[in-house]
């Protein structure tokens, strides 16, 4: 199915692992971005990619590792996971050259720092 | 620093009442402003969006009202639903040096009580 997928869509782990959360999408989007999202603070964004093998940081990208070899996957590490990174993850993608401006969100990961 | 800046945080609304949500922003480079609805376990949705040339734009029960020399803009839903009862994020695009970058409000969760 064509669309953006985010796994896993749960994930418990604990202070100091390392933990990879993954994104992958099927329109071939030029553009892809991570978001966190908490309470009181809305989105904010941790790191875009523009292309593969080009990203660079957002708002609040401290703690956080991504790559992009391959313009379909978009994965976001938490290279030593602390209590203050448990959130809600959003991966989106989009693709400028449409006029089409918006951007498709994935259903989130929901990550437990304990 | 919260460059768009969001209000109310939660609104109740009677069904049919007319919710208004209001959204502010400093920086003029702004190009382009979509308003995203989000339900619960799922990931934020492209709603409408307006770009600062235009003062109104209506998509069904959904209108933005823009005012590009007071910097805000805001979401108005017509009659409405208790199936409208979710998070909206408004946002602001920016391009810079040829990338987009999306910021986001805070959130305002409605609920439409019947």
């Amino acid at each position: 199915d064509a669309g953006i997928t985010q796994s896993p869509r749960y994930k418990i782990t604990e202070t100091g692992r390392q933990v990879t959360l993954m994104c992958h999408q099927t329109w071939s989007h030029s553009y892809m971005f991570w978001y966190r999202q908490d309470l009181g603070h809305g989105l904010r964004l941790i790191y875009y990619s523009a292309a593969a093998d080009i990203t660079d940081k957002g708002e609040v990208p401290d703690g956080y590792v991504v790559s992009r070899s391959k313009t379909e996957n978009f994965p976001l590490t938490l290279e030593s996971a602390t209590r203050s990174q448990t959130s809600v993850y959003f991966c989106a993608s989009s693709d400028r050259g449409t006029g089409n401006y918006g951007y498709t969100f994935g259903s989130g990961t929901r990550l437990t720092v304990v | 620093q919260q460059q768009v800046k969001q209000s109310p945080q939660s609104l109740i609304v009677q069904k049919g009442g007319i919710p208004i949500i209001n959204c502010a922003y400093e920086n003029t480079a702004f190009d382009y402003f979509p308003w995203y609805q989000q339900f619960p376990g799922k990931g934020p949705a492209l709603l409408i969006a307006i770009r600062p040339d235009v003062s109104e734009k209506k998509e069904g029960r959904f209108t933005i009202s823009f005012n590009k020399s007071a910097k805000q803009f805001s979401l108005h839903i017509m009659d409405s639903q208790p199936g409208d009862s979710a998070t909206y994020f408004c946002a602001a695009r920016v391009l810079s040096f040829g990338n987009e970058k999306l910021t986001f409000g805070t959130g305002t969760r409605l609920t439409i009580i019947p």
